[in-house]
């Protein structure tokens, strides 16, 4: 399995309040990018990095920033958290676009959190 | 632009019979196309991927998906299928950029 964890795995807060969603890997792969699952949606890119300081928007990046000061790390932080951010939040990492092709993304186990 | 869809969002079969999960891509060029697995209270896991060699493609697990390009298809099939198998399955699709855009899934159920 790839080296991938994400803290906390579970977190209820409350509607207004910040939260902030860690992904460490130990692969040393450039790119990480965070997605958000719910039913009937499958994964939505959130945000993504390809690099330390590197960081680009998915398609539902509203109401997300990131932060990417090593290249272990990849924070996501809901600056003011609402209710529609309720969701599974997944980590994912990969060496990246090479020559000829897609890179494989590997994923965290997840973190469940629920916006009161 | 990519999309993906996954016809049929719940897919169920008997254990031993088979299993055939369908997935329609758009894409402007060549495509990457991806087949991961969920398990409950998981993340996703890789079963395959198709990247522009051979168009039937091996996975783990005894899966394996076939490109057509005429058809934009790139079902995933098993044999006879096994109660571990019951699972989520998603299309994923990427036009040689770092990006993956997914399909909605596919809960397969597995009756004894």
């Amino acid at each position: 399995d790839a080296g991938i964890t994400q803290s906390p795995r579970h977190k209820v807060t409350e509607t207004g309040t910040p939260v902030t969603l860690r992904c460490h890997q130990t692969e040393n792969h450039r790119y990480m990018y965070w997605y958000r699952q719910d039913p009937g949606h499958g994964l939505r890119l959130i945000h993504y990095s390809y690099g330390v300081k590197d960081t680009d928007k998915g398609e539902v990046s509203d109401g997300y920033s990131v932060s990417r000061s090593k290249t272990e790390d990849f924070l996501l932080t809901l600056e003011s958290a609402t209710s529609s951010q309720t969701s599974v939040y997944f980590c994912a990492i990969s060496l990246g676009v090479l020559a000829g092709g897609q890179e494989t993304q590997y994923f965290g186990p997840g973190t469940r959190l629920l916006v009161l | 632009a990519q999309s993906v869809t996954q016809l049929g969002s719940h897919v169920s079969v008997s254990e031993g019979a088979l299993v055939l999960l369908r997935c329609n891509y758009s894409s402007s060029v060549p495509p990457y196309l991806f087949w991961y697995v969920q398990y409950p209270n998981q993340g996703l896991q890789l079963l395959l991927k198709y990247t522009s060699a051979a168009t039937l493609v091996k996975g783990i697990n005894g899966f394996e998906a076939e490109f057509k390009k005429s058809e934009t298809s790139f079902h995933l099939t098993k044999p006879s299928a096994h109660m571990s198998d019951a699972a989520e399955y998603f299309c994923a699709v990427s036009e040689d950029t770092d990006k993956l855009i997914f399909g909605t899934g596919t809960r397969l159920q597995v009756f004894p």
